[in-house]
């Protein structure tokens, strides 16, 4: 079983559209991140989320919002995609208290 | 965050051990080194953390100075599998604080 898996792996969409990627963990951690990693392979941090706090990184622009229907799941909306949207998504998750956070396998985003 | 330096690449041979530097002279005394790795196209995997003391684990070792302002990953015997770039992170533990990457080591295993 996939620990964090993202759907979908691959998106093709056009400026201004409204996409959402899906983020779900099966290993009953209390948190939950999203990632971007640009052309230029830098990882930054994008969101963190638990059933008390989003803390948002102030870099993020208000078109990109998270959305956390249960414990296990966090999903990344972006309203009015850009070209500078482009980059792949990674989710996160951790355990309060414990040291490791688990990837997903990345959603590669192309905006044309 | 205490900021983190690290060599931008480096090599080494298949079956050799690989040594990446990491250098955190700004560490505070309750801040964790952790280092992840990225191999090409997926996401980042957990390899290893500690506070003070060396520590070890199934895929690699962590060296720690004694002052803490830098420390050593070890891959004992590498394989072309180890190929990727390596993050040396320095970071509080507590809720809320997130795992800042910055550059990385690239390491390349050669045959």
């Amino acid at each position: 079983d996939t620990a964090v898996s993202q759907t979908p792996k691959y998106l093709v969409t056009q400026m201004g559209n409204d996409k959402s990627i899906k983020c779900e963990q099966n290993l009953g951690h209390d948190t939950m991140y999203w990632y971007k990693q640009d052309s230029k392979k830098f990882l930054k941090i994008m969101f963190s989320y638990n059933n008390k706090e989003l803390i948002i990184n102030e870099t993020v622009p208000n078109r990109f919002s998270p959305k956390s229907p249960d414990k296990a799941h966090l999903n990344l909306h972006i309203n009015s995609l850009e070209l500078g949207d482009s980059a792949v998504y990674f989710c996160a998750s951790s355990q309060q208290g414990e040291y490791g956070y688990t990837f997903g396998s990345g959603t590669r985003l192309t905006v044309v | 965050d205490a900021k983190t330096t690290q060599p931008p690449s480096m090599d080494c041979a298949e079956g050799r051990a690989a040594n990446l530097p990491c250098n955190h002279s700004t560490i505070s005394g309750n801040e964790y080194v952790y280092w992840y790795r990225q191999i090409h196209s997926q996401g980042p995997q957990y390899i290893i953390h500690g506070l003070k003391n060396n520590e070890t684990n199934e895929m690699a070792s962590l060296i720690i100075t004694e002052d803490r302002k830098s420390s050593t990953l070890i891959l004992p015997h590498a394989t072309l599998r180890d190929t990727a770039v390596y993050y040396c992170i320095v970071r509080f533990t507590n809720a809320g604080n997130m795992l800042t990457f910055g550059g990385g080591t690239r390491l390349m295993v050669k045959p």
